[in-house]
C-alpha cells in the first residue's frame, strides 16, 4: 500500500547510544518532516525537508540532525541520546503547494533509559 | 507566532449524539487547515482538509467548518459511535510556511 513508512515501530536506548530512525513514502511528495509527540505537549516539528536537497529546523531541532537522503527517504539521527528524548516520533510528507495536507507514517516509540 | 488550541481536552458521549469538537488559532493567515483521527498507539489519520477559501468540507458523517476571520474551526460528528472513539486533532498551515502547527487535540470516548 502507498504511503509513509518508519522503520523501526519500537525501540529502546540507553543514554548516550545513537541511532537513526528512517522513514521513506512511495507517494511522490517533495516534502517531509520529522515530529515528536510528548504527552500534554501535542506534536512539535524537529525538522523538515521542503524538497529533496534541503533541510531546515523546526522547534525542537537540539540533539538531532537529518539527512534528506533522496526524494524518498528522510532519515533523523540521534547522536548520543538522552532520557528528554523519549517520545513517539511521526514522519509525515506531502506535496509541494498550498492546497495539500500531510500524510502521517505510523510513529516509533523510542525510550531512553 | 501561530499557537492552535483544543477545547475541551477530553469529551465523553453515549451514542448516538451529535457532538462538535473545536478548535481556534491565533493567526488567521493560514493556508489551509486539517484534522487529523488517532488511535491510541497509532499514526495520525486524515479526515478533513479545509483550503483557507473554504467554508466547510464534509466525509461521511463528519463536516468540518472553517471561519478564519474569528480563528475558529469545528468539526461535527453526527450520529456518534464507539468507533469514533479517539483522539482528534487539529493543525492549521499558515501562510508562506510548509509546516502545520497542531493543538494538542480532544480525547472523545462514546459510551455504547
Amino acid at each position: 500500500n502507498a504511503g509513509v513508512t518508519q522503520t523501526p515501530k519500537f525501540q529502546v536506548l540507553k543514554t548516550g547510544q545513537s541511532m537513526t530512525l528512517q522513514c521513506a513514502q512511495d507517494m511522490n511528495h517533495n516534502s517531509m518532516y520529522w515530529y515528536r509527540q510528548d504527552p500534554g505537549m501535542g506534536l512539535r516539528l524537529i525538522y523538515y525537508s521542503a524538497s529533496e536537497g534541503t533541510t531546515d529546523k523546526g522547534e525542537v531541532p537540539n540533539g538531532y540532525n537529518v539527512s534528506r537522503l533522496n526524494k524518498r527517504e528522510f532519515s533523523l539521527r540521534l547522536e548520543s541520546a538522552a532520557p528528554s528524548q523519549t517520545s513517539v516520533y511521526f514522519c509525515a510528507s506531502s506535496v509541494v503547494g498550498v492546497g495539500y495536507g500531510y500524510t502521517f507514517g505510523s510513529g516509533t516509540r523510542l525510550t531512553v533509559v | 507566532k501561530q499557537e492552535v488550541t483544543q477545547i475541551p481536552a477530553a469529551l465523553s458521549v453515549p451514542e448516538g449524539e451529535n457532538l462538535v469538537l473545536n478548535c481556534s488559532f491565533t493567526d488567521s493567515a493560514i493556508y489551509n487547515l486539517q484534522w487529523f483521527r488517532q488511535d491510541p498507539g497509532k499514526g495520525l489519520t486524515s479526515l478533513l482538509l479545509i483550503q483557507s477559501s473554504q467554508r466547510e468540507q464534509t466525509s461521511g458523517r463528519l463536516n468540518a467548518s472553517l471561519d478564519k476571520s474569528s480563528g475558529r474551526s469545528t468539526l461535527y460528528i453526527a450520529a456518534s459511535q464507539p468507533g469514533d472513539s479517539a483522539t482528534y486533532l487539529c493543525a492549521v498551515r499558515a501562510s508562506g510556511t510548509y509546516k502545520y502547527i497542531f493543538g494538542t487535540g480532544t480525547r472523545l470516548k462514546v459510551l455504547a
